[in-house]
Parts: C-alpha cells; sequence; structure tokens
C-alpha cells in the first residue's frame, strides 16, 4: 500500500525555536492534510492543503504542498510549550481509494 | 454534538468475547472512516464508508473484524473472539464527500484485551 515516510520521528527544541518537519511518498497525493494529537486525544486537523504549490498559514503554522505533489511540510514559528504533541501529516491519492494515508507522526517536545 | 462521538470511551474485555465499537459522525458529513492506533504507533487504516457506495474494506486486519454504517451515519465497528494484539485505540472520523477529504476525529475507544 501506500506509505508516508515523515521526518524528523522526534525532535527536542527551545521555546521560541522554529520547527519544520516533513513528509514524503513515492506517489502523488491530491490532498496534504497536517494532524496534531495529544495524548488520550483524537488528532486535531490543523491545515488542509489541496493544490500543488500551495502555501498555507494558521496562526505560527504554515505548511506547503510540495510542486511534484510528493512531498508536504510543516513549520512552527516561535514555538511554545503547548506546541508539545505528536503531528502526523496524513494524504490521499484519489486513485480509487479515497483511504486517508498517515505518516507515523513526528513527536514533538518543547524546553522552556 | 458538533464533533465526532466515540463510545464507549473506554472498553476492558476478555478474551475471546465480541465488541462492538460505535461512531457517530458530524451531521452531514458523508464519509467516514476507521482506523486503528496501537501505543506509541501511527494510524493504521481500517475500513471507509463514503455515502451508499460500497465500503473500502481493504485495511480490515482479519475476517474477525467487520463494520457497518446504517442510514448513512451511525457506524458500529465489531470485533469477534477478540485478542490480545486487538487492543489498541479505534479511531473514527468524517469528512463531508470523498473531495473535501478534511477529516475530523472522534476521541476513540481505548480497547484493552485482558
Amino acid at each position: 500500500g501506500q506509505q508516508l515516510n515523515q521526518s524528523p520521528q522526534s525532535m527536542f527544541i527551545q521555546e521560541g525555536e522554529d520547527v519544520s518537519m516533513n513528509c514524503t511518498s513515492s506517489s502523488i497525493f491530491n490532498t496534504w492534510l497536517w494532524y496534531k494529537q495529544d495524548p488520550g486525544e483524537g488528532p486535531v486537523l490543523l491545515i488542509a492543503l489541496y493544490k500543488a504549490g500551495e502555501l498555507t498559514s494558521n496562526g505560527r503554522l504554515t505548511a506547503q504542498f510540495g510542486i511534484t505533489r510528493k512531498d508536504s511540510f510543516l513549520n512552527i514559528s516561535a514555538s511554545i510549550p503547548s506546541d508539545v504533541g505528536i503531528y502526523f501529516c496524513a494524504g490521499h491519492s484519489g486513485a480509487g481509494s479515497y483511504q486517508l494515508t498517515f505518516g507515523k507522526g513526528t513527536k514533538l517536545s518543547v524546553i522552556p | 454534538g458538533a464533533g465526532v462521538s466515540q463510545s464507549p470511551s473506554n472498553k476492558v474485555t476478555e478474551k475471546g468475547k465480541d465488541v462492538e465499537l460505535r461512531c457517530d459522525p458530524i451531521s452531514g458529513h458523508t464519509a467516514l472512516y476507521w482506523y486503528r492506533q496501537s501505543l506509541g504507533q501511527g494510524l493504521e487504516f481500517l475500513i471507509y464508508f463514503q455515502g451508499n457506495s460500497a465500503p473500502d474494506k481493504s485495511g480490515l486486519p482479519s475476517d474477525r473484524f467487520s463494520a457497518e454504517r446504517t442510514g448513512g451515519s451511525v457506524s458500529t465497528l465489531t470485533i469477534q473472539r477478540t485478542q490480545q494484539e486487538d487492543s489498541a485505540v479505534y479511531l473514527c472520523a468524517s469528512s463531508i464527500d470523498r473531495v473535501y477529504t478534511e477529516a475530523f476525529f472522534g476521541q476513540g475507544t481505548r480497547l484493552t484485551v485482558v
């Protein structure tokens, strides 16, 4: 099946630093979604991307849909303690099956 | 409510028993997904429903797993003869349709098989 490679797996940063994580695929995706999951909760949608090259911001978060349609990145600027959690990318290929494929997640820890 | 609702939030069952997990999607959402998340792991796709179309069952791990969606709304995921490896958090999500695939998740059902 389709797989998404998400990196890094984990990262420790100082409060106030910027963060960048990315997701790559061997196949083309029509949609990229970024989620954040807190312990004991379901994933919460942060940003949705529908067009190649699209750059979208949501507060301190910025995500881009890669031109090749095989990658996406998420940036967090000026990190704060509540940014701690696991960030997942998800993609939808639109090729027959409509399941959303998820990356394995990036665990973010913020040191105050 | 306004969000995806799942019940129960926690379920402990004995090995070999059957369990049913329920999902109430967001009103008006025609697409519904079930995922499984083992401890510290990513999300594993199980099954997808879209309107009246035949569901995509390609992610169901064995024939002990089944799901139905009645009236295009509420969905039930059934696991028969539960095994310890079935222990996980089962997450349900819904989206408006197959075009606008922004999926919104419930809080999940934590299943523990003892």
